[in-house]
């Protein structure tokens, strides 16, 4: 299964909302991740399941979506919001493919 | 609270090898099926290996078969992979990550722990 992101660089305003697109090339069901990653640090468990917040994550991240297209949808951005996201299909036995990410910065 | 921690990365020449391990804790190591992952720098995540909590059921990426083996010691809440016949396309950060769930499942593969990474570089 391939795993398409878009778009590949998200540039938003402080405040703004911003949409997180990812595409699978068949469809993974809901069995799809969010990941966080900043540089320098490990990656953090956003969203699973497609739409279910992993524990402690804010409710500013809201995940959808199912079958083959799926949307992260991060409301108000802030400072500490920049990363590179990846989606993850967890459908069936491996591999456990991840997006190419999109990178989400501050205008 | 869970924590992962790896180590055994460093400078290896192309056709060297290295050991990586991962050791866990603040979980029942051997319920879990744990997995590597890598990032080339400058690049994404890549997924590439996987193995469930008895050990008996592991998993490659293409791109790694046949040159790396993942295993694990759950006397010692240590996950390891191997990596032989290094090339430059190898050099990277080198992640554990822990599955969501405790089941032989592939819906349990998403990751919600990892480590901080090591990062192996591979040159003459």
């Amino acid at each position: 299964i391939v795993m398409t992101q878009s778009p590949a660089t998200l540039s938003v305003s402080p405040g703004e909302g911003a949409t997180l697109s990812c595409r699978a090339s068949q469809s993974v069901s809901s069995n799809l991740a969010w990941y966080q990653h900043k540089p320098g640090q490990a990656p953090r468990l956003l969203i699973y399941g497609a739409s279910i917040r992993a524990t402690g994550i804010t409710d500013r991240f809201t995940g959808s979506g199912s079958g083959t297209d799926f949307t992260l949808t991060i409301s108000s951005l802030q400072s500490e919001d920049v990363a590179v996201y990846y989606c993850q299909q967890y459908n069936d036995w491996p591999p456990f493919t991840f997006g190419p990410g999109t990178k989400v910065d501050i205008k | 609270e869970v924590q992962l921690l790896e180590s055994g990365g460093g400078l290896a020449p192309p056709g060297g090898s290295l050991r990586l391990s991962c050791a866990a804790s603040g979980f029942t190591f051997n319920y879990y099926g744990m997995t590597w992952v890598r990032q080339v720098p400058g690049k994404g995540l890549e997924w590439i290996s996987a193995i469930s909590g008895s050990g008996a059921n592991i998993f490659y990426a293409d791109s790694v078969k046949g040159r790396f083996t993942i295993s694990r010691d759950n006397s010692k809440n240590t996950l390891y992979l191997q990596l032989n016949r290094l090339t430059a396309e190898d050099t990277a950060i080198y992640y554990c990550a822990k599955n969501e769930c405790p089941r032989h499942n592939p819906t349990c593969y998403k990751f919600d722990s990892w480590g901080p990474g090591t990062l192996v570089t591979v040159s003459s």
